[in-house]
């Protein structure tokens, strides 16, 4: 299994550019999540998906989109890149929710994006 | 609004040494807590996972506690090793799937 794969690992965009974040398991998880990393602040939820084809805001959703139409695949949409968003972005998935220890989270390596 | 503390920020300790990493939550009504390790510059790998009608999880060297009554957790790690070193974060689920992170506990073990 290569577990959860996101790519890219690094990028740079100017303000205003959009750009998708890929992020994939092959666990057959259900849910799937996206965080932020920024200095100071710890991790914070941007979205997350409970299954194909749902998703939720979760903490700080704006300036971001996300869709799952398939259960593998989970992108992230910078819809116009602000320099707010640059930041470390890491993608995780686990089983179905709320089955015990099943809810241990796998993460990605990351995406580190830089906005100027 | 649950909110995650750890404390120290950062701790350094010679290698061998028993220690304890602590996490506290504001919001007593969670499902589970879990510890991540996270090196530098990677993701986030988990360590421990405790549901919340639970009192402590073990693996190896690393023993988790929770008490929910009281918003605290705490992670013992023994007989530390430089392979150790690493940032580490507790994250709390409350309600909904989100995870509550805290900033996390920089540990270095000095040789």
């Amino acid at each position: 299994n290569a577990g959860v794969t996101q790519t890219p690992k690094f990028q740079v965009l100017k303000t205003g550019q959009s750009m998708t974040l890929q992020c994939a398991q092959d666990m057959n998880h259900e849910y799937m999540s996206w965080y932020r990393q920024d200095p100071g602040m710890g991790l914070r939820l941007i979205h997350y998906s409970v299954g194909a084809g749902i998703t939720d805001q979760g903490e700080v959703p704006n300036g971001y989109n996300v869709s799952r139409s398939t259960t593998e695949d989970f992108p992230l949409r910078l819809l116009s890149a602000a320099p707010s968003q640059t930041s470390v972005y890491f993608c995780a998935s686990s089983p179905t929710p709320g089955q015990g220890h099943a809810e241990t989270q796998y993460f990605g390596p990351g995406t580190r994006l830089l906005v100027l | 609004k649950q909110e995650v503390t750890q404390i120290p920020a950062a701790l350094s300790v010679p290698e061998g040494e028993n220690l304890v990493l602590n996490c506290s939550f504001t919001d007593s009504a969670i499902y589970n807590l879990q510890w991540f390790r996270q090196d530098p510059g990677k993701g986030l790998t988990s360590l421990l996972l405790i549901q919340s009608s639970q009192r402590e999880q073990t693996s190896g060297r690393l023993n988790a506690s929770l008490d929910k009554s009281s918003g605290r957790s705490t992670l013992y790690i023994a007989a530390s090793q430089p392979g150790d070193s690493a940032t580490y974060l507790c994250a709390v689920r409350a309600g909904s799937y989100q995870l509550t992170f805290g900033k996390g506990t920089k540990l270095s073990v000095i040789p």
